[in-house]
């Protein structure tokens, strides 16, 4: 079945130490986005990809980067997590002229 | 700018019962969706409808039902006869409906406990 994969589904990082989440797609589409949602709270969006354009949000810590290098995977760096950053992150694809979105099953970050 | 509020943050009912999910949006878009997501302790989001705005027609699924008023812009939820797997957070959402890439935007969610 076509799907948004997010690995590893736990991750555990140290204070400060670069970390890494994952997301591929089977579906081709064209826009990969990014979500942070922590505790009690809505998803908030950090940025996506229009095939290779890359779109930050305005609020969006410098601390995160993303990656795309081709149309299946999208990476999330965080440079030096903090506390704060603890959260689950999600993953989620959109086709141009379509009105749907697919989520992955997300990545949930701790920080130690 | 969008924006969707869901006043009830947390509802308890017990099993069987009916409960209603209240989502009131604004957007100045004339075309835009609407979406409900479920989201079980696990944690991943699960897509429940996606409505555009030039189909105010009420759906029913299986034991959930949307009902969509634009006058009013509300987009509640009912779901009928509630079990216990019914437990999770909704989110409302909304979207606009041109554009390359439209960013989803979250209400605040409403926990649902669905009590034995």
């Amino acid at each position: 079945d076509a799907m948004v994969i997010q690995n590893p589904r736990y991750q555990v990082t140290q204070f400060g130490k670069p970390v890494t989440l994952s997301c591929s797609q089977t579906l081709n589409h064209n826009v990969m986005y990014w979500y942070q949602q922590k505790s009690s709270q809505a998803p908030k969006l950090l940025f996506h990809y229009y095939d290779k354009d890359f779109n930050n949000e305005a609020d969006t810590p410098d601390n995160f980067q993303s990656r795309r290098p081709n149309t299946s995977f999208c990476f999330l760096d965080i440079r030096s997590p903090g506390l704060g950053d603890a959260a689950m992150y999600l993953c989620a694809t959109s086709r141009v002229g379509g009105g749907g979105y697919t989520f992955g099953s997300g990545t949930r970050l701790t920080v130690v | 700018a969008q924006k969707v509020t869901q006043a009830q943050t947390e509802i308890s009912v017990v099993e069987k019962e009916d409960v209603t999910l209240d989502c009131v949006y604004e957007t100045r878009d004339t075309t835009y969706y609407l979406f409900w997501y479920k989201q079980p302790p696990s944690g991943e989001l699960v897509f429940l409808i996606r409505r555009n705005s030039f189909d105010e027609q009420n759906e029913i699924s299986g034991r959930y039902s949307w009902n969509f008023q634009k006058s009013t812009s509300s987009f509640n939820f009912t779901i009928t006869a509630s079990q216990v797997v019914d437990s999770a957070v909704y989110f409302c959402a909304l979207s606009e409906a041109s554009g390359s890439a439209r960013q989803l935007t979250f209400g605040s969610g409403t926990q649902l406990t669905v009590l034995p």
